[in-house]
């Protein structure tokens, strides 16, 4: 069964300051992985989705980087702002399943 | 475009009541998911829906029951509300699963207290 953990749980890091997520799964037979960003009593949004052939993405502010072998992906948020604030869960699927096992998230609390 | 529509946005049931979470989307997509978040814990797959008639279950579907009449709909049954369901669910959608590149949309969230 996939594992999804993440580490810390929550962050909190002044304005300006570069953010650094971490995620790990148990089965490196994934298909892709995925970042999404959740606000308080919203729904989820993806923002960084990393096919299993791939080492990284890159969106704006958001890079994020996977090694399969090791199990690990980190998302990088460059220049954090106070709207950057908010839960950033992992998502890894297996082979061409559409089913994602979810990592618990990080808190991110970006302080002006 | 509303995308991924939930309702209720928030519900109070007592123990041994019954009630249906709706959701609908507007996106044309085949397939469609419910899941479940606990406080301090990642999302988990209650069941899915991979079109119109066909339902199956997920990680953990006991206590729950699903639909699927159309392409729009998928509506989530608690048929004995018990305090383990306390919980906030999401409905996501796609339009297949597993495309190179494809995500889940999903749902604003429906908060559930069973008391």
């Amino acid at each position: 069964k996939q594992e999804v953990t993440q580490i810390p749980a929550a962050l909190s890091v002044p304005e300006g300051e570069n953010l650094v997520l971490n995620c790990s799964f148990t089965d490196s037979a994934i298909y892709n992985l995925q970042w999404f960003r959740q606000d308080p009593g919203k729904g989820l949004t993806s923002l960084l989705l990393i096919q299993s052939s791939q080492r990284e993405q890159t969106s704006g502010r958001l890079n994020a980087s996977l090694d399969k072998s090791s199990g690990r992906s980190t998302l990088y948020i460059a220049a954090s702002q106070p709207g950057d604030s908010a839960t950033y869960l992992c998502a890894v699927s297996i082979a061409n399943d559409y089913k994602l096992s979810f990592g618990a998230g990080t808190t991110v609390t970006v302080r002006a | 475009n509303a995308g991924v529509t939930q309702t209720p946005k928030f519900r109070i049931l007592k123990i041994g009541q019954s009630m249906t979470l709706q959701c609908a989307q507007d996106m044309n997509h085949n397939y469609m998911y419910w899941y479940r978040q606990d406080p301090g814990m990642g999302l988990k797959l209650i069941y899915y829906s991979v079109g119109a008639g066909i339902t199956d279950k997920g990680e953990v579907p006991n206590g729950y029951n699903v639909s699927r009449s159309t392409t729009e709909d998928f509506p989530l049954r608690l048929e004995l509300a018990a305090p383990s369901q306390t919980s906030v669910y999401f409905c996501a959608s796609s339009y297949r699963g597993g495309l190179v590149g494809e995500t889940q949309y999903f749902g604003p969230g429906t908060r559930l207290l069973v008391l």
